[in-house]
């Protein structure tokens, strides 16, 4: 079956300009996940969805980090005003329910801000 | 605060056996995952403990001692594609946030 896909692969951006990563995550499974990923670092996590509950954003390094979850599917990230700090990975994982233990990764998301 | 600790690098000779720590302070704990991430590419999951024990899956173990705050995974017959980073992760109580570890990147020699 499908996995969780996110789009763009790759994205290169000039610094101050907007951007917007999407995840569409396994069918049917109502939690998501994003996470920041630099060169050679862990994974940092961003933002949490559940179902129709309030996500936790507790992640979120700025007020120009914001996600969205449309119908329970789909995700957008958006960063605005980006900066070159904000070059990394961007991933996204989902999994059935907050009490499944697998995150499903999806292949990332490679932002470069010149 | 939240802090996971791994070593960075370490190396092994194929077909030997490969022991990585991971030792953990977070506020509450729902447990512990470990993921491989061959470079370049997103993790995938290897291993779950939220009780005491140790978790036997095939070539892969895991182990979680939660009064010490502290998981090892244990590869065993060491093959060339376990060349890889793996990454220890705590799921605190504290809604859904996991928490990552930095990784430690596993390279495993002929």
């Amino acid at each position: 079956g499908a996995g969780v896909s996110q789009s763009p692969s790759n994205k290169v951006t000039e610094k101050g300009k907007d951007v917007e990563l999407r995840c569409d995550p396994i069918s049917g499974h109502t939690a998501l996940y994003w996470y920041r990923q630099s060169l050679g670092q862990g994974l940092e996590f961003l933002i949490y969805f559940q179902g129709n509950s309030a996500p936790d954003k507790s992640g979120l390094p700025s007020d120009r980090f914001s996600a969205e979850r449309t119908g329970g599917s789909v995700s957008t990230l958006t960063i605005q005003r980006t900066q070159q700090e904000d070059s990394a990975v961007y991933l996204c994982a989902s999994s059935l329910s907050r009490g499944q233990e697998t995150q499903y990764f999806g292949p990332g998301t490679r932002l470069l801000v010149l | 605060g939240q802090n996971i600790d791994q070593p960075t690098e370490m190396t092994a000779t194929e077909g030997a056996i490969v022991q990585i720590n991971c030792t953990y302070q977070t506020s509450g704990f729902n447990g512990l995952f470990w993921y491989q991430q061959h470079a370049g590419e997103a993790p995938t999951f290897l291993s779950y403990n939220v009780l005491d024990g140790l978790e036997e899956k095939g070539r892969f173990s895991s182990f979680l001692s939660r009064s010490k705050g502290y998981s090892y995974l244990l590869l065993k017959e060491l093959q060339m594609k376990d060349s890889a980073s793996y990454l220890c992760a705590v799921r605190s109580n504290y809604g859904q946030n996991f928490v990552f570890g930095p990784g430690t990147r596993l390279s495993v020699l002929p």
